[in-house]
């Protein structure tokens, strides 16, 4: 198996931007988390899915923030407008329960 | 509070020697325990996992879980400087419609040669 598929795996941009970062999970895993990682805050769930359906979405930060999932084999999370507060790893990870996560290599978004 | 804790280290430990690594955590109501890797500039690894209390082995690995006391450890037997990372502790714990799984902010281990 290929693992969890993420792209791109850098991205640079400047504020104000649309931004969109894409995720392939694990076949047959049916659920699906995005992640932001920095060193101040460290590992936070963005949102989560379980069979393309959002969970929670209690740690998406605020309305610039967006995610979907419209089917099994790929979901998006975006950002507009982005802000330099916004640069972070932002991981995506797959499940086959909500318990053990296989994480994908992430993007690391950096807003100029 | 947060709901899981980690002291972020470094902790420098002398190659061949244990390495201890702790958490706590604050839902008593949490059944499910990870234990991640993460290698600089990568993305986590899962190495242990744990559901009942005491003791789990997996090779030089041991995860070790007391509920009553709301804490978790990791221990590393005979490491190696491949044992360099930053460990992260994971919890399921309940919110308001569902479980989710809450890291800590991890503790960065330094084996010394």
């Amino acid at each position: 198996d290929a693992g969890v598929i993420q792209s791109p795996r850098h991205e640079v941009t400047e504020m104000g931007q649309e931004v969109t970062l894409r995720c392939k999970p694990i076949s047959g895993h049916d659920y699906l988390f995005w992640y932001r990682q920095t060193m101040m805050r460290g590992l936070e769930l963005l949102i989560y899915f379980n069979n393309n359906v959002p969970i929670d979405d209690s740690g998406m930060p605020e309305d610039r923030f967006s995610a979907k999932m419209p089917n099994a084999s790929f979901s998006t999370l975006k950002i507009q407008p982005s802000e330099p507060r916004d640069s972070a790893v932002y991981f995506c990870a797959s499940s086959l329960s909500s318990d053990t996560q296989y994480f994908g290599p992430g993007t690391r978004l950096t807003v100029l | 509070q947060k709901e899981v804790e980690q002291n972020s280290g470094p902790l420098s430990v002398p190659e061949g020697a244990i390495a201890s690594l702790n958490c706590t955590y604050s839902d008593r109501g949490s059944q499910s325990f990870f234990w991640y890797r993460q290698y600089s500039g990568k993305s986590p690894e899962l190495i242990m996992s744990i559901y009942s209390n005491g003791d789990k082995e997996d090779g030089r690995f041991t995860a070790q879980l007391n509920k009553a006391s709301q804490y978790v450890s990791l221990l590393i037997r005979d490491s190696q400087p491949s044992d360099s990372a930053t460990y992260l502790c994971a919890v399921n714990t309940f919110g308001s419609s569902a479980s989710k799984i809450i890291f800590g902010s991890g503790t960065r281990l330094s084996i010394r040669p």
